[in-house]
């Protein structure tokens, strides 16, 4: 069975500030596919990255970067100088490393950005 | 091009009612899901359908869910005698055919679901 835990359920900080969003996860396979989501306001669920288990290279996108590592099942979200537009609910989720594989997420993590 | 789209937005319903929530993904993706987000949780997983039949439906709840995808196109999630319980926003998501390529899941706005 997969499991996703994201141990924070709020979290706000002040403008500008970085925040690093947990995720751990559970899985059987030895092949992954981790992914987070960002879920604003509007409720519709945006595709922020995949990491495939294969690849432990961390990666940064703009102001997010995320840090995988395998040896503690973690795969964690960081934010730098947030901003109020990234106030949302952030999901992690996991799949099995086949095409089309039903998604299993986490409970999520509510960010609020105070301006 | 156009996303996925759901009708309705809201449904509010009685308990005992059925219900039907609709989804239209997007064009030339084969593969469609179906997801129900409960109040303050992450979406879970309910049935896949790769084409017109369900390859996975391992999430459905009991056998008062039901859903089907006759063309591989359009597909219609069905409540019978719905609970108070199922009130909950019902996702659909659709992407390509995979195999052993991932293909990246794309989500609708929902159907918020109401049962008074």
């Amino acid at each position: 069975a997969q499991k996703v835990t994201q141990a924070q359920t709020e979290i706000s900080v002040v403008e500008k500030e970085d925040v690093t969003l947990d995720c751990v996860y559970e899985t059987r396979d030895t092949t992954y596919y981790l992914f987070w989501y960002k879920q604003p306001p509007s409720g519709e669920l945006v595709f922020l990255i995949r990491r495939n288990s294969f690849d432990e290279q961390n990666e940064i996108s703009g102001r997010y970067s995320w840090n995988f590592q395998k040896s503690t099942s973690s795969f964690n979200f960081t934010i730098t100088a947030s901003q109020v537009v990234d106030s949302a609910v952030y999901f992690c989720a996991l799949s099995r490393n086949f095409g089309n594989e039903k998604l299993t997420f986490g409970t999520g993590t509510r960010l609020t950005i105070i301006p | 091009g156009a996303g996925v789209s759901q009708t309705p937005s809201n449904k509010v319903t009685e308990k005992g009612k059925y219900v039907e929530l609709r989804c239209d993904p997007i064009s030339g993706h084969t593969a469609l899901y179906w997801y129900r987000q409960s109040l303050g949780q992450g979406p879970e997983f309910l049935i896949y359908f790769q084409g017109t039949g369900a390859a996975d439906d391992s999430g459905l709840p009991n056998d008062r869910f039901f859903a089907v995808r006759p063309e591989g196109s359009v597909s219609t999630l069905k409540i019978q005698r719905t609970e108070r319980g199922d009130s909950a926003v019902y996702l659909c998501a659709s992407s390509l055919r995979g195999g052993q390529v991932y293909n990246e899941q794309f989500f609708g706005p929902g159907t918020r679901l109401t049962v008074l």
